[in-house]
């Protein structure tokens, strides 16, 4: 089955870049499109990426997505990094060979 | 406006049953798959069902296969996950969403099944 691996946690400092990762396993990263979410203590998920790498309207030029298959990763990048942006991240994709959808365990971001 | 509201969690002993619900309002509920997903206390998102449109097709995580039931009711709609054989690691937050190819782009704000003695 595939499965979907991210960091535990990555912190960076207000103003700079932090990129988060997404590997996946039993699988190629590329088969199915990739999307991300933001779950802030206390409240529901919201997604800041869907399709590898299209922002919802309302999500700030900021967020930025993108896949490589060379390493079988996805990767959700938050440039200009501000205190608001912490939060837990999520990425998610589908499991083809059994229909089921699949979330990455969470990345938990600090901003120091 | 897009709502969605889920109903039925509480605390159930272990083996026991219950039967979560959730009322869709602001979309054409009969034109989307819809899932439930899950969030043990401090843990991350697991997906746990979803279910096609017309309710012909219907996948499980295998954790909760033969044991949980997705089902809808497309005049009501309304979502529902019956969910039998409760175990305490069956406890968390339900979600149910909108299962949309592009990902899960509306959520409920979840109900909590508590599985315990």
């Amino acid at each position: 089955n595939f499965m979907l691996t991210q960091p535990h946690s990555v912190s960076e400092s207000p103003g700079k870049t932090v990129t988060i990762s997404c590997t996946g396993s039993g699988g190629s990263i590329a088969s199915n499109y990739v999307h991300w979410y933001q779950q802030r203590p206390g409240s529901v998920p919201t997604t800041v990426i869907f399709d590898d790498n299209q922002r919802p309207s309302g999500v700030p030029d900021r967020f930025s997505g993108s896949i490589d298959s060379s390493s079988n990763s996805a990767s959700l990048t938050i440039s200009g990094l501000k205190t608001e942006d912490e939060a837990d991240y999520y990425c998610q994709s589908y499991d083809s060979s059994n229909q089921n959808w699949v979330f990455g365990g969470g990345t938990k971001l600090t901003a120091l | 406006e897009v709502q969605l509201v889920e109903s039925g969690g509480g605390l159930v002993q272990p083996g026991g049953s219950l039967r979560l619900s959730c009322a869709v309002s602001g979309f054409t509920f009969s034109s989307y798959w819809m899932s439930w997903v899950r969030q043990a206390p401090g843990k991350g998102l697991e997906w746990v069902a979803n279910i096609k449109q017309d309710g012909s097709e219907k996948y499980y995580v295998d954790s909760v296969k033969g044991r949980f039931t997705i089902s809808r009711d497309n005049a009501k709609n309304s979502l529902y996950l019956q969910m039998s054989s409760l175990r305490a690691e069956d406890t968390a937050v339900y979600y149910c969403a909108r299962d949309d190819s592009s990902g899960f782009h509306y959520w409920g704000q979840g109900t909590l099944v508590t599985v315990s003695s």
